[in-house]
């Protein structure tokens, strides 16, 4: 069964650390570029990042410069290194991959950043 | 406030047709596909249209969609209840370096 599971979620204090991980199985993972998608309650999908096949990595404006995307193709998994978390950045976070849209996605890990 | 502009909400009854917008510029829609997503609550979004125009396999033709210059359209034929739903456009954007979402239409069957 093709799955992705998300981990790591919890409660951090404003400017805090978290990472979150995103273990892959059913397909071969090394073949797909992945991605990083959240949701703030209330809000919109919004998506935060993206590692290719080759560990090239994008990010949203939002994120850029605090965020890390990384991925082990031999662990069959993708991890996100949050640092210098904000409000803003509660949400559910979903990882999310496929080759025609993004067609396989995980439950979600929920993140919320909070003194 | 995301760079492709959609409305907030759509409605239609059972039966009839709805269209949802999708603005960009060329930056994104002007120059790269266009993917639709649609979302319920408390499950994870589904894919309903890729590259402008194209149906994965299990979706019906009732969905379609189409682009133009830099604006999308997706449409929805024979509304059914279970249509109620949010409804994003997806593209890259070359400027920002990054993928966008709209910021989601609210489809109420009446």
């Amino acid at each position: 069964e093709v799955q992705l599971v998300e981990s790591g979620g919890g409660l951090v204090q404003p400017g805090g650390s978290l990472r979150l991980s995103c273990a892959a199985s059913g397909f071969t993972f090394s073949s797909y570029d992945m991605h990083w998608v959240r949701q703030a309650t209330g809000k919109g999908l919004e998506w935060v990042s993206g590692i290719s096949t080759s560990g090239d990595t994008y990010y949203s404006v939002s994120v850029r410069g605090r965020f890390t995307s990384s991925r082990e193709n031999a662990r069959n998994s993708m991890s996100l290194q949050m640092s210098s978390l904000r409000d803003e950045d509660t949400a559910v976070y979903y990882c999310a991959t496929g080759w025609n849209g993004w067609d396989v996605w995980g439950k979600g890990t929920t993140v919320i950043v909070s003194s | 406030q995301s760079v492709l502009t959609q409305p907030p909400s759509a409605s239609g009854t059972p039966g009839q047709s709805v269209t949802i917008s999708c603005s960009g510029s060329s930056s994104n829609i002007g120059r790269d596909y266009v993917f639709w997503y649609q979302h319920l609550p408390g499950t994870a979004p589904k894919v309903l249209i890729y590259r402008n125009n194209q149906r994965p396999s299990g979706v019906p033709d009732r969905f379609s969609g189409s682009k133009s210059g830099t604006s999308a359209s997706l449409a929805i034929s024979g509304l059914r209840s279970e249509d109620e739903a949010d409804y994003y456009c997806a593209v890259w954007d070359d400027s920002l370096r990054g993928w966008v979402f709209g910021g989601g239409t609210k489809l109420t069957v009446l």
